[in-house]
């Protein structure tokens, strides 16, 4: 299996809601993603899950809030969110040994989130 | 990490071969050459990567100069289903998880 799934495939919520994005991925990777981007830009880096530990965090503004339960799933909370924040959502993994090269990373087909 | 130019967009004719040249001058020592590839609406895919001199999948070639300094993704005979975007990134070695995408080439294939 090398496929990462997210779910839902499209998302609509108000600016108070809370909600949140799936990932999950059977490949045996330590390395997981979040990406978002926004219509004709190129993916833009959010969070790197490396073992299940959160290792960079790209500035995020709080309203996004990842989790990893395990090394298979990666969830991304959403809450108080902003019309500018809607874009796809993109989740990717990698495998990572330790010291090894993570550059091949498998995207998922993305949430398309928009935010009213 | 180098950042890399390449051009915004391409189009080219059914059963040609393109190449789309990538420019990233501060590359470093450790430092990887990745091309991905996005179709609409989908998940960026990874199709080759290479350090130096030539590097070939069956998708795809990947010529590397000795400086280093550009990059060159070869995609044989191309058909219309290979109209996408297409990143070049330089991904630096040994652990580092990130990827920062640049601008990307909109290749547009034309029957």
């Amino acid at each position: 299996d090398t496929e990462v799934t997210q779910t839902p495939k499209h998302l609509v919520m108000g600016m108070t809601n809370k909600k949140s994005l799936k990932c999950e991925q059977h490949m045996g990777h330590r390395a997981m993603y979040w990406y978002k981007q926004k219509a004709k830009k190129p993916p833009e880096l959010m969070f790197v899950y490396s073992y299940e530990k959160l290792s960079i965090n790209e500035s995020v503004p709080s309203r996004f809030s990842p989790e990893c339960p395990n090394s298979s799933l990666l969830n991304l909370h959403l809450h108080a969110l902003q019309p500018e924040d809607s874009a796809l959502y993109l989740c990717a993994s990698s495998p990572r040994g330790s010291g090894g090269l993570s550059y091949e990373q498998y995207f998922g087909p993305g949430t398309r989130l928009t935010v009213t | 990490l180098a950042k890399t130019t390449q051009p915004i967009s391409m189009d080219s004719y059914e059963g040609q071969e393109v190449n789309i040249t990538c420019s990233h001058n501060n590359i470093a020592t450790n430092d990887y050459i990745t091309w991905y590839q996005q179709f609409p609406s989908q998940g960026p895919r990874f199709i080759i990567q290479g350090y130096k001199t030539k590097v070939t999948n069956e998708v795809a070639s990947l010529f590397i100069p000795a400086d280093r300094k550009s990059s060159t993704l070869s995609l044989p005979r191309v058909s219309l289903s290979d109209t996408a975007v297409y990143y070049c990134l330089v991904v630096r070695g040994f652990g580092n998880e990130k990827l920062t995408f640049g601008t990307g080439t909109r290749l547009t294939i034309i029957p």
